[in-house]
């Protein structure tokens, strides 16, 4: 099974702020895809990314955000200027096939 | 659009107790059906899946059955045990590689 890490684990930010958000595929893959679960809520589709574009997104994935692929490795998710809803676990995503392999989240919580 | 309700939790077992955590969905077409779990600390592991009518899908001692007549993909364990607590997702996948997931189930077991 393919392996995912996410850096950080948990970050904490003030309103206005940036945050990236780090995806860590230990192989190589070309499907990725990053979610959000608010505390309580449903996991929730942010966006897909192909051969370093971007396949789909949900209407959550407005200008605020955005992903990139930097390096050919790590896959990223900015968010600008923070608000206290994007408070939230992000979560990142692998796809081969119809299966996703996640990472293990990273905790944001934006004051 | 494609939904999926799952039991609200947590629901707390003993050892050795019979599992049910049931789920429902509303597709249109012929969705594959899945179910994720997510260990603390870790992120969501594809647990089973069905992609048809009546398939049973099992892993871990885990079973879910595709009913079409019901829309209803309820996970089972016959026998549960402390390692099984964790976070439970049910999710569909419709046309696209996206999955429409639920709130998650919280499965706590007692020794």
């Amino acid at each position: 099974e393919p392996e995912v890490t996410q850096t950080p684990s948990h970050q904490v930010t003030q309103m206005g702020q940036e945050v990236i958000l780090r995806c860590v595929p230990i192989s190589n893959h070309l499907y990725f895809y990053w979610y959000r679960q608010i505390l309580g809520q449903k996991v929730e589709f942010l966006v897909s990314f192909y051969n370093n574009e971007i396949s789909e997104k949900s209407e959550i994935f407005d200008d605020q955000f955005s992903v990139e692929r930097p390096d050919g490795s790590n896959f990223t998710l900015k968010i600008r200027s923070t608000k206290l809803e994007d408070s939230a676990m992000y979560f990142c995503a692998i796809g081969e096939g119809e299966t996703q392999y996640f990472g293990p989240g990273t905790r944001l919580l934006v004051l | 659009g494609n939904s999926v309700t799952q039991m609200e939790g947590p629901v707390t077992l003993s050892e050795e107790a019979f599992l049910t955590i049931n789920c429902t969905y509303t597709a249109t077409g012929y969705p594959s059906l899945f179910w994720y779990v997510q260990y603390p600390g870790e992120g969501l592991q594809l647990l089973l899946k069905a992609t048809k009518a009546d398939d049973k899908g099992s892993n871990k001692g885990f079973e879910a059955t595709y009913r079409k007549e019901t829309t209803s993909f309820h996970l089972e364990k016959g026998s549960v045990q402390v390692s099984d607590s964790a976070v439970y997702f049910c999710a569909l996948r419709g046309g696209s590689y996206i999955p429409t997931f639920g709130r998650g189930t919280s499965l706590i077991v007692h020794p």
